[in-house]
């Protein structure tokens, strides 16, 4: 399966103790993008990603979030002392190009991790 | 800060009707997305929408895209079961090539087909 890879698919919690999400992008893609879904909602973008570069880390909130892509391996979304409000479905999505070669080629979706938290 | 809005956000269709799906935003943009999700599932592209005018159909949905209005829609023709699911739009804020892929995306339309 060449799809984005992400893992735990459901990860449980209690509060005060970190959250670490991994996301593997499709063969070939090296633009990596992480949405939060509160339920009900739609998606919100967090962050985006290449390789050892944040790109755009606009929706991220100012604290306890943090995300990487490192040269070799996933990325990663790392939430440190977690409260009951990050429990969310949290997706990762990966493109191979930007600009206009970008246009035409959505965004691939990986499975996405529902986190609890306790 | 763009803003893209759905409605319904609810739909209850019986089978065999049609009905469309209305997705407005509101800053320029020429690269539009619609993704379906099922339940506790990721998301499946379903159109890509890029240029004014621009129309795309698969199977019983039917996409479309006005820049000039900021609006796309979204149609459905003679709804079956297999199409409940929720529908997303999604809007990329850039234009001219300078996209990077930032997605913003509507509430969702939660769409029941009643046999």
């Amino acid at each position: 399966n060449a799809g984005v890879m992400q893992n735990p698919r459901h990860l449980v919690r209690r509060r005060g103790q970190e959250a670490r999400l991994r996301c593997s992008p499709m063969k070939g893609h090296s633009h990596v993008y992480w949405y939060r879904q509160l339920p009900e909602e739609g998606l919100k973008f967090m962050v985006y990603l290449q390789k050892e570069n944040i790109i755009d880390e606009s929706g991220m909130p100012k604290e306890r979030f943090s995300a990487e892509f490192p040269k070799e391996g996933p990325s990663i979304l790392r939430i440190q002392q977690v409260v009951r409000g990050d429990s969310a479905a949290y997706f990762c999505a990966s493109s191979g190009f930007t600009g206009t070669a970008s246009a035409n080629q959505p965004q691939h979706f990986g499975d996405g991790t529902r986190l609890s938290i306790l | 800060e763009l803003k893209v809005e759905q409605n319904p956000l609810f739909l209850s269709m019986q089978e065999g009707k049609n009905y469309t799906i209305y997705c407005n935003y509101s800053t320029t943009s020429d690269r539009l997305y619609w993704y379906r999700q099922d339940p506790g599932k990721s998301l499946e592209s379903l159109f890509v929408l890029l240029s004014n005018g621009a129309v795309k159909q698969e199977g019983r949905l039917m996409a479309s895209l006005d820049t000039k209005a900021r609006l796309s829609t979204l149609h459905i023709t003679a709804a079956v079961h297999d199409l409940s699911a929720t529908y997303f739009c999604a809007v990329d804020e850039s234009a001219g090539g300078t996209s990077y892929g930032k997605l913003t995306f509507g509430q969702g339309t939660i769409l029941t087909v009643h046999p």
